[in-house]
């Protein structure tokens, strides 16, 4: 059984750039969430998708945008990429996305901004 | 609005002690709460869940414990072994309208267990 697996592990992008990352949640999972992590520090939520649309949203601007497939799986996009964006960006499925529903996460996609 | 906060930011201590990692939250109103562990540079493991009618859940030689009333969850490591040292991280989802399951994470304690 696959767990939550995300694409690409690293990516180098400069200043201004565009990215896009993206998470296939665990097998039997339809909501999938994504989390800023900084160095040091406890994941940031950003926002969260069922249903292939956006149900809650972080405090995020709006360069933060998203997508959710028909199959599940997710996109985070990031335009006019800042310095500040540089982090660890991890993605958690759940089955519905309730909040007494344990939620799993993937690996992790570093994103380095230069 | 919630807030989780772990204390100490980091703990050494040497192979075979029994260990306590101590997480508070402010908002007692909670679903569940999560544990997870994450190694350097990698993702979270989750290694415990407990919702909000349970006391404490148990995993190998883990054991964490939830009071509500009183805003804290423990999370017990006995015998310690040089494989546990990470980042351990809790995490609650806010109660109120249209939660989702979001989760709000403390900064984590790194556990260092020397040989």
């Amino acid at each position: 059984d696959a767990g939550v697996t995300q694409s690409p592990t690293h990516l180098i992008k400069t200043r201004g750039q565009q990215v896009t990352l993206r998470c296939s949640p665990k097998s039997g999972h339809d909501t999938v969430s994504w989390y800023q992590q900084a160095l040091g520090q406890g994941p940031q939520f950003i926002f969260q998708y069922y249903e292939e649309e956006e149900r809650q949203r972080g405090n995020f601007p709006d360069r933060f945008s998203g997508h959710q497939f028909p199959n599940y799986s997710s996109e985070l996009n990031v335009n006019a990429l800042l310095l500040g964006d540089s982090a660890l960006y991890l993605c958690a499925s759940s089955p519905a996305g309730g909040p007494w529903d344990e939620q799993f996460f993937g690996p992790g996609t570093r994103l380095t901004v230069l | 609005k919630q807030e989780v906060t772990q204390i100490p930011a980091a703990l050494s201590v040497p192979e075979g002690e029994n260990l306590v990692l101590n997480c508070s939250f402010t908002d007692s109103a909670i679903y569940n709460l999560q544990w997870f562990r994450q190694d350097p540079g990698k993702g979270l493991t989750s290694l415990l869940l407990i919702q909000s009618s349970q006391r404490e859940q148990t995993s190998g030689r883990l054991n964490a414990s939830l009071d509500k009333s009183s805003g804290r969850s423990t999370l017990y490591i006995a015998a310690s072994q040089p494989g546990d040292s990470a980042t351990y991280l809790c995490a609650v989802p806010p109660h109120g309208s249209g939660n989702t399951g979001k989760l709000i994470f403390g900064q984590g304690t790194t556990l260092q267990v020397k040989p």
